[in-house]
């Protein structure tokens, strides 16, 4: 496996379920992102991990939790989420969580809340 | 606060023809970074280049060119030649050096242009 993974693909869940997003990156980096892309909306920046800490958490709602185990791995814990959650859900990596270092993406979560 | 807008939201080319996706953005920083990514149907964003703003320099790859101009706060992309394989979504990104409450990465995506190469 090259660059960075994201399972599943595909994923609908009701309102009331337990789900998790599960990211991999295989670049050696220090640095993993969460986005939220929903349609006609910018990407938005949910959570940054560098060497396994949360730097960075944009008013994320708590029905989103993150847990990244270490800096390979990084997951997205989802529990009564709402429609309107529905979105693809990016999983991105960077060698580290300055500036100047471009992300990496995976293929995307395309999860659907019903 | 910073900011990156892509005033094309949706273009459409015939094959072969050439193509430029503005971006202008917006810093209080002297020090930051652009990029341009593209995102396939498939979903996966694409990383294609990197611009640190002490680099004006333009750059060529392929059929691909940047125009980066400070002066009017733009970083434009240019497809020579277009093929059915170009079309995808393109985003322009911005992000500062500068350190803000500790959170080192300030980065912004703009809304993107959807590009259409049609055979």
């Amino acid at each position: 496996e090259t660059g960075v993974t994201q399972t599943p693909r595909h994923l609908v869940m009701g309102m009331t379920n337990k789900k998790s997003l599960k990211c991999e990156q295989h670049l050696g980096h220090n640095a993993m992102y969460w986005y939220k892309q929903s349609a006609k909306k910018p990407l938005e920046l949910m959570f940054v991990y560098s060497l396994e800490e949360r730097v960075e958490n944009n008013s994320v709602p708590s029905r989103f939790s993150p847990e990244c185990p270490n800096s390979s791995h990084l997951f997205l814990h989802l529990h009564t989420l709402q429609p309107e959650d529905s979105a693809l859900y990016l999983c991105a990596s960077s060698q580290e969580w300055q500036g100047s270092y471009e992300q990496y993406f995976g293929p995307g979560t395309r999860l659907t809340v019903t | 606060a910073q900011k990156v807008t892509q005033a094309q939201t949706e273009i459409s080319v015939v094959e072969k023809e050439d193509v430029t996706l503005d971006c202008v953005y917006e810093t209080r920083d002297t020090t930051y970074y652009l990029f341009w990514y593209k995102q396939p149907p498939s979903g996966e964003l694409v990383f294609l280049i990197r611009r640190n703003s002490f680099d004006e320099q333009n750059e060529i790859s392929g059929r691909y060119s940047w125009n980066f101009q400070k002066s009017t706060s733009s970083f434009n992309f240019t497809i020579t030649a277009s093929q059915v394989v170009d079309s995808a979504v393109y985003f322009c990104a911005l992000s500062e050096a500068l350190l803000l409450d500790n959170y080192g990465q300030n980065f912004v995506f703009g809304p993107g242009t959807r590009l259409s190469v049609l055979p």
